[in-house]
């Protein structure tokens, strides 16, 4: 079965610092691999999604992951933290084994410290 | 704006009192999904609706149910809501059910059982 992992419950940041958020991934075949973050109280908000081409996806709110198939990785990152960037960031991915269903991560809680 | 809309925020019931969660779309999308979160814990896929397709994931209890009376509206109903059923029980649609498709989600229905 296809499936993600995010290796760290949380990550703690200072504003201004750039921040990663890591995510590795298992499949079977060609990756379609999701960014979700999760404010406080709120439903999930689409942040970015690889399916092909460029490595490097850039996405709502600054962010950028980077795809990296030798390294089975699709990390989240953002060149300057923002206060307002602390949230529970999940990555996903589609399990082509199991019609395509939307796999989560068990997320990592951003906290970026002013 | 389009959006997807979860009523109410919050929802108390007592236990194993029927409870029914409300989910509405104004996207016109032709998937609509009920997912459950648990303390900052990963979304669990419940079951999803292609249409009026309806598709229940394997370890779903039969203690869930759905309905989808046209393409706008999607219910979920708990028949004797147990303790741990105490979740976030968050609403997504997307527009159809290609890999590529991105998740449009509601702000969730906070369900807490006494």
């Amino acid at each position: 079965a296809q499936s993600v992992a995010q290796p760290e419950d949380q990550v703690n940041v200072a504003e201004g610092n750039p921040l990663t958020v890591k995510c590795t991934y298992s499949v079977s075949g060609n990756p379609y691999l999701f960014w979700y973050v999760q404010y406080p109280n709120r439903g999930l908000q689409f942040l970015l999604k690889y399916i092909t081409g460029d490595n490097l996806v850039k996405g709502s709110y600054g962010f950028e992951a980077e795809f990296n198939k030798s390294q089975t990785s699709f990390h989240l990152k953002k060149p300057s933290a923002l206060v307002s960037d602390s949230a529970l960031y999940f990555c996903a991915v589609r399990d082509m084994n199991r019609d395509d269903k939307i796999i989560f991560g068990k997320g990592t809680r951003l906290h970026i410290l002013p | 704006d389009a959006m997807v809309i979860q009523n109410p925020r919050y929802q108390v019931t007592q236990f194993g009192k029927p409870v029914t969660l409300s989910c509405s779309q104004t996207l016109n999308h032709n998937v609509m999904y009920w997912y459950q979160q648990k303390s900052s814990q990963a979304p669990k896929l419940l079951f999803h609706y292609y249409d009026k397709d309806f598709n229940n994931e394997a370890d779903t209890p039969d203690n869930f149910q759905s309905r989808r009376p046209n393409t706008s509206f999607c219910f979920l109903d708990i028949r004797s809501p147990g303790l741990g059923d105490a979740a976030m029980y968050l609403c997504a649609t997307s527009r159809g059910d290609s890999p590529n498709e991105k998740l449009f989600f509601g702000s969730g229905t906070q369900l807490s059982v006494l």
